[in-house]
């Protein structure tokens, strides 16, 4: 098992702030994953990165992998209420191992 | 309906009871999925199908049992559960077998509690 810290754990944050949410690994991924769960849903793929180094944006979030292809930060600008929800990593071993973090729970309070 | 759909959505039972879990995708996916997830631990991947195949039983113990009639259901029967059991136990689906190499569609989850 190859282990994905994400940090923090929890994140209480106002509407309009900026945040930065890690994962990190002592393994080598071939490509790594972000998922949003929401409460009483299962985790949505938000996106995939691939090379080291890539920076990918879907509206106000930020993914960035990093350039050894160990850890990846999500950033989220004027984060919004709709944004509240579980932020899992997942990192892909070849085809057939995918490994999740523990996850951030983030709350933004109107 | 669409996506993958799980029943039911909550389920209280006793340790000497058998109850079984539903998955279905409408997805045409040809590999499924059962994790379970835990407060405070990453999800676990429970047992793979590929093309109704079981590839894949990540040492779960053998109160848990998987069947998978056909590429578009998925079941899990539960059976002399412990306490320790109770989770979220989600179902997902991707479009090929290879769960690093696709893209995984999650259901909502059945959330088991075993008193």
């Amino acid at each position: 098992t190859q282990l994905l810290e994400q940090s923090p754990q929890f994140l209480s944050i106002q509407e309009g702030e900026n945040l930065t949410v890690y994962c990190n690994s002592s393994s080598v991924f071939s490509s790594l994953q972000w998922y949003r769960q929401e409460p009483g849903e299962g985790p949505v793929l938000l996106v995939t990165v691939v090379t080291g180094g890539e920076v990918k944006k879907l509206k106000r979030l930020t993914f960035q992998f990093g350039d050894a292809r160990k850890d990846s930060s999500l950033h989220i600008t004027a984060a919004q209420p709709g944004d509240t929800g579980l932020y899992l990593c997942a990192g892909a071993s070849g085809a057939n191992n995918l490994f999740f973090g523990t996850g951030t729970r983030l709350t933004v309070i109107p | 309906e669409t996506g993958v759909t799980q029943t039911p959505r909550h389920l209280v039972m006793g340790m000497t009871n058998k109850k079984s879990l539903k998955c279905e995708q409408h997805l045409g996916h040809n590999a499924m999925y059962w994790y379970k997830q835990s407060a405070k631990k990453p999800l676990e991947l429970m047992f793979v199908y590929n093309f109704k195949e079981q590839t894949e039983n990540n040492s779960v113990p053998s109160r848990f049992s998987p069947e998978c009639p056909n590429s578009s259901h998925l079941f899990l029967h539960l059976h002399t559960l412990q306490p320790e059991d109770s989770a979220l136990y989600l179902c997902a689906s991707s479009q090929e077998p290879g769960i690093g190499a696709n893209v995984l569609t999650f259901g909502a989850g059945s959330r088991l509690t075993v008193l």
